[in-house]
């Protein structure tokens, strides 16, 4: 199975931070990519698919870059509902569609 | 509105079985690939089973397999997944979850609010 892994797995950041997480894959995954935001006692929320258009209704603040083993999610700037945990996941292929680990963003 | 609205989760002993069931209403239920990922407790998401829109393909991840059986009911909008040889580490939340797109996996794109799975004797 492909693996991801997320760095950093914690951010610590300001209201108004530009802030990037980043999504690394064991393998190539052309654009096959999604980013998720999931706040405490939910479901996810689909940010980002293809590695870089934005789901439908997410702020313009939100972007994200990347193709092959390398992908960055960048918030320009931080507003106070961003605080959450990020996801990112693989879609190559078939599934198991595996997820990175998560990075959480937390206010400074 | 698209909806998915999982049930069944409980207390099981370790070596038990459960079945979740996910009903779904909102869309055509039969023409999206559906896929069921966990969350334990504090920790981050897992995938852990897919089946395509006729049911004829599922998938697995690693940690489930042999243990899991997807399935799906296209006449009834609903989607299953029945648990075996229950562990303490199959324990957290079990979403389902729907593709973005018809025929194509880029994204989940809703979410159900999840069941929660506890094993403990």
């Amino acid at each position: 199975d492909i693996q991801l892994t997320q760095s950093p797995s914690f951010l610590s950041a300001s209201v108004g931070d530009r802030v990037t997480i980043t999504c690394r894959a064991s393998q190539g995954i052309a654009s096959n990519l999604a980013w998720y935001q999931q706040k405490p006692g939910k479901p996810p929320n689909l940010l980002i698919y293809a590695a870089s258009t934005l789901q439908s209704g997410v702020p313009s603040r939100f972007s994200g870059s990347g193709s092959g083993t390398e992908f960055t999610l960048t918030i320009s700037s931080l507003q106070p509902e961003d605080f959450a945990t990020y996801y990112c996941q693989q879609l190559n292929s078939y599934p198991p569609y595996t997820f990175g680990q998560g990075t959480k963003l937390e206010i400074k | 509105e698209v909806q998915l609205v999982e049930s069944g989760g409980g207390l099981v002993q370790p070596g038990g079985s459960l079945r979740l069931s996910c009903a779904a209403s909102g869309f055509t239920f039969s023409n999206y690939g559906m896929h069921w990922v966990r969350q334990a407790p504090g920790k981050g998401l897992e995938y852990v089973s897919a089946v395509s829109s006729n049911g004829d393909s599922t998938y697995y991840g690693d940690s489930v397999k042999g243990r899991f059986t997807i399935s799906r009911d296209n006449s009834k909008n609903t989607l299953f997944l029945q648990m075996g040889s229950l562990r303490a580490e199959d324990m957290g939340v079990y979403y389902c979850a729907r593709d973005r797109l018809i025929a194509a996996a880029t994204g989940l794109g809703y979410w159900g609010q999840g069941t929660l799975v506890t094993v403990s004797s």
